[in-house]
């Protein structure tokens, strides 16, 4: 059962648009939230964070929003670049047990020119 | 910036044989995980240590999977015997601790034939 869902498997967006990556939760207990980039035959680079007390962290292009009711989080990326083109994976921690990020599955970005 | 370092990058095995991968964390990182990718899919878990420790193993194949970090600090993970199943990406990753980003190497392509 996929605890951390990101339901778009590609999205494609034009370069200098906002390019708007998905992800759903559904265990409670997530309280830190995290988003990793990943370019083909390199592991994932951390790229920006946000903990549950928070709705909102900001770094340069990149903004993540938290919406605990909903239970949603979402990436914006804002102009989009050509090297922005990877693969994003959202992750969460666990307020109890083991420590381990738990990851979705994956959104495709391809940055069109 | 400090890299956590993995070897082999790629490995080819035959099905029944062992399989053994190496990881160096950052220097002063007392977390350190092992996690398998598959092809569209996101990282899972394997085993986590905290110094020598092992904090989690519950999704780490013990028939087949092992795993130590004797002096708390590099780490192998071996796998006897491989199976086709079991061609993946393994990512080793380090961290200072709890609710701190996850540092990834660059990962060992495994393909058993």
């Amino acid at each position: 059962d996929q605890q951390v869902k990101q339901n778009s498997p590609s999205l494609s967006v034009q370069e200098g648009r906002i390019s708007i990556l998905n992800c759903d939760y559904t265990n409670s207990m997530f309280d830190y939230f995290l988003w990793y980039k990943k370019y083909p035959a390199e592991g994932p680079t951390f790229l920006i964070s946000i903990s549950s007390i928070k709705d909102k962290n900001e770094d340069g292009r990149f903004t993540v929003f938290l919406n605990k009711s909903a239970k949603h989080l979402s990436l914006h990326i804002v102009p989009s670049q050509p090297g922005d083109s990877a693969v994003y994976f959202c992750a969460a921690y666990s307020g109890g047990g083991a420590d381990g990020l738990t990851f979705g599955k994956g959104t495709h970005l391809i940055i069109q020119p | 910036e400090a890299e956590v370092a993995q070897s082999p990058r790629y490995k080819i095995t035959e099905k029944s044989q062992a399989v053994a991968f190496w990881c160096d964390p950052i220097s002063g990182h007392a977390t350190l995980y092992w996690y398998r990718q598959i092809l569209g899919q996101g990282p899972e878990l394997l085993v986590q240590f905290q110094d020598e420790s092992v904090v989690d193993d519950s999704q780490l194949p013990k028939d087949r999977f092992s795993a130590e970090r004797l002096k708390g600090v590099d780490s192998t993970l071996k796998i006897q015997p491989a199976e086709l199943g079991d061609s993946a990406m393994y990512l080793c990753a380090s961290s200072l601790g709890r609710s701190e980003p996850l540092h990834f190497g660059n990962g060992t392509r495994l393909t058993v034939t």
